[in-house]
């Protein structure tokens, strides 16, 4: 599985946009991009996945550049409640052909801020 | 829909004790996985399922046994703690088909002594 590089830390304003990066260079034709976070004493909660497309849900939105070596994770009125450690993970699609393995990093600890 | 159903919360045990991690989903999902969590080492997949009365090792399987009787229920087992168990423990199910991939209940925080 590709490896991921996201900041260890960022803060953001209660309302504002959070806008999550993560570098994932050597990622391969097959690979999507995968986010979780975790709230403090919980367990992940996925938020978004995707492939190439910028992908849309009810929780935020994933933007992939062009070359797929990038994204970011974007929170669009960040609350007190988004405060979390995300993860970006890069895989294969899950199916029943594979374990479901999901390989997390150190994330990024998210802050929002009154 | 309960989701993924973990217990105990907490769990103190001392080096050399047997106890057994419950989880149990009610979304009808055929695969079933236990991860530990330790400071600095991320989420690590100890053992997995894909059905009932199949299982397989993860990351990190050795002091650790597993079974899966049923499709709702896969219990973790130590079969005699040891302190470096002590960890955060997460059980996760997904539908072969679906999405979101992994639903995670909210852990077991075990300490051997």
């Amino acid at each position: 599985d590709a490896k991921t590089t996201q900041p260890p830390s960022m803060d953001c304003a209660e309302g504002r946009a959070a806008n999550l990066p993560c570098n994932h260079s050597t990622i391969s034709g097959n690979e999507y991009v995968y986010w979780y976070r975790q709230i403090h004493s919980q367990g992940p909660q996925y938020i978004i996945h995707g492939l190439k497309n910028n992908e849309t849900n009810e929780m935020a939105s994933l933007i992939i550049t062009e070359d797929r070596k990038s994204s970011t994770l974007i929170l669009p009125h960040a609350t007190l409640r988004d405060t979390a450690v995300y993860y970006c993970i890069v895989r294969p699609r899950e199916s029943s052909s594979n374990t479901g393995k999901l390989i997390f990093g150190q994330g990024t600890t998210l802050q929002v801020k009154p | 829909n309960a989701g993924v159903t973990q217990t105990p919360k907490f769990q103190v045990l001392k080096t050399g004790q047997s106890m057994t991690l419950q989880c149990a989903q009610d979304m009808n999902h055929e695969y079933m996985s236990w991860y530990r969590q330790d400071p600095g080492m991320g989420l690590r997949l100890i053992h997995y399922s894909v059905g009932a009365g199949i299982t397989d090792q993860g990351e990190v399987p050795n002091g650790y046994n597993v079974s899966r009787s049923t499709t709702e229920d896969f219990p973790l087992r130590l079969l005699s703690a040891a302190p470096s168990q002590t960890s955060v423990y997460f059980c996760a199910s997904r539908s072969h088909q679906g999405s979101p991939p992994l639903h995670f209940g909210n852990g077991t925080r075990l300490t051997v002594t």
